[in-house]
């Protein structure tokens, strides 16, 4: 069975400081990985995918996220925060052979403080 | 503004009750989705549709149905509507040859 976790309920990070969002998925086969970012009373915006191809992938608003297929991990980094970053931070695997069906982790709340 | 659109914003409604959600995904989206997402369940992926087809099915109730019209429009049934349901209900819709998608800002439902 596909699954996602994210192991930090809450993130907190002082503004202009590096930040990483930890994921870890269990996928048979090549997993399709994905972030999404919720702010207050709206819906998910999409931040950026891995389908394969190179590790690190570069998304929307200065974010990155690193794939390790050995730690089974993709984290979410972005080397300088800001206090507009602060939301909430979704995970997502798509399993081979699964339409389109995401699995979402549990979520990981970030608080970017000044 | 994804281009999914959803209504209503907010849904008030008794228990045993039934209720329809609508869905709108973008201009030319021809995939559907629907997502429940509450406190203690999270985010689940309900059902998809792809071109007025079910394509892909999760952990969505029997008391629950959708449908994708040739219009591309969606809308999700609710029947016999428990405490439980309460929840958020997300639309998404994604392009053919995309893997990522786009998500409604969603319907806001209350079962009392």
């Amino acid at each position: 069975a596909q699954s996602v976790a994210q192991p930090e309920d809450q993130v907190n990070v002082a503004e202009g400081n590096p930040l990483t969002v930890k994921c870890t998925y269990s996928v048979s086969g090549n997993p399709y990985l994905f972030w999404y970012v919720q702010y207050p009373n709206r819906g998910l915006q999409f931040l950026l995918k891995y389908i394969t191809g190179d590790n690190l992938v570069k998304g929307s608003y200065g974010f990155e996220a690193e794939f390790n297929k050995s730690q089974t991990s993709f984290h979410l980094k972005k080397p300088s925060a800001l206090v507009s970053d602060s939301a909430l931070y979704f995970c997502a695997v798509r399993g081979p052979n699964q339409g389109g069906k995401l699995i979402f982790g549990q979520g990981t709340e970030l608080s970017v403080k000044p | 503004d994804s281009g999914v659109t959803q209504t209503p914003k907010h849904l008030i409604t008794a228990t045993g009750q039934r209720v329809t959600l609508r869905c709108s995904p973008r201009s030319g989206d021809l995939s559907v989705y629907w997502y429940q997402q509450s406190l203690d369940q999270g985010l689940q992926f309900l059902i998809q549709y792809y071109n007025g087809e079910e394509r892909a099915k999760g952990n969505i109730l029997e008391r629950f149905s959708a449908q994708q019209f040739p219009d591309l429009h969606s809308e999700l049934n609710l029947s016999s509507l428990e405490l439980g349901d309460s929840a958020l209900y997300f639309c998404a819709s994604s392009p053919r040859y995309r893997d990522e998608q786009f998500f409604g800002p969603g319907t806001r439902l209350t079962v009392l």
